[in-house]
């Protein structure tokens, strides 16, 4: 039972322009959610979360929303540079206002490729 | 160190052969996960510590899988009898406290054949 999903295996972007990254979940216990980005041959870095107590996060030219009610997550990068080109995976935790361990549910990651 | 640390970076493997993996963490980190990414998915969560004790193991796949942190820092997964469904990048994260952000080191790729 996938619980994090990402529909789009892949996502083709041009340099400047918007690339939104998409991010559906089914565990209703999740409370917190974050966004790793991952190079060929590297680990995940992590690049930005959101409570379930917000509906928007910003951090420069990333912003998170989050939509509870529909379960959905999106990543917005503006705007995309050709070094933004890497595997992005959504995951998320049930925080328990802190109390877990902040064990990851991750998906299945969607590959964005940002043209020069 | 100044991030997470993995070796051996690649390891093959022949079938039924015993493997170690190795995970330094970053210091003073309490938290310590094990993940496995097979070709093409996400990390699946296998294990996690918090300084030396286990506290979970619920995604540990078979019990040929062991982990083990006896001193709170160096981690190590060990899996017996490789099999070639073991195939897998198997990741390791630290974490400072019980909930903060995960730093993952750059995995191990292993290749049972």
């Amino acid at each position: 039972d996938q619980q994090v999903k990402q529909n789009s295996p892949s996502l083709s972007v041009q340099e400047g322009r918007i690339s939104i990254l998409n991010c559906d979940y089914t565990n209703s216990m999740f409370d917190y959610f974050l966004w790793y980005k991952k190079y060929p041959a590297e680990g995940p870095t992590f690049l930005i979360s959101i409570s379930s107590i917000k509906d928007k996060n910003e951090d420069g030219r990333f912003t998170v929303f989050l939509n509870k009610s529909a379960k959905h997550l999106s990543l917005h990068i503006v705007p995309s540079q050709p070094g933004d080109s890497a595997v992005y995976f959504c995951a998320a935790i049930h925080n328990a206002g802190g109390t877990s361990y902040g064990k990851l549910t991750f998906g299945q990651g969607t590959i964005l490729t940002v043209h020069p | 160190g100044a991030g997470v640390s993995q070796s051996p970076r690649y390891k093959v493997a022949k079938r039924g052969q015993d493997v170690a993996l190795r995970c330094d963490p970053i210091s003073g980190h309490v938290s310590l996960f094990w993940y496995q990414q097979a070709l093409g998915q996400g990390p699946e969560f296998l294990t996690y510590f918090q300084n030396e004790a286990q506290l979970d193991k619920s995604g540990l796949p078979s019990d040929r899988f062991f982990a083990e942190r006896p001193e709170g820092s160096v981690s190590t997964l060990k899996i017996q009898r490789t099999q070639q469904e073991d195939s897998a990048v198997y990741l390791c994260a630290s974490s400072l406290a019980q909930s903060g952000t995960a730093f993952f080191g750059q995995g191990t790729r292993l290749t049972v054949v």
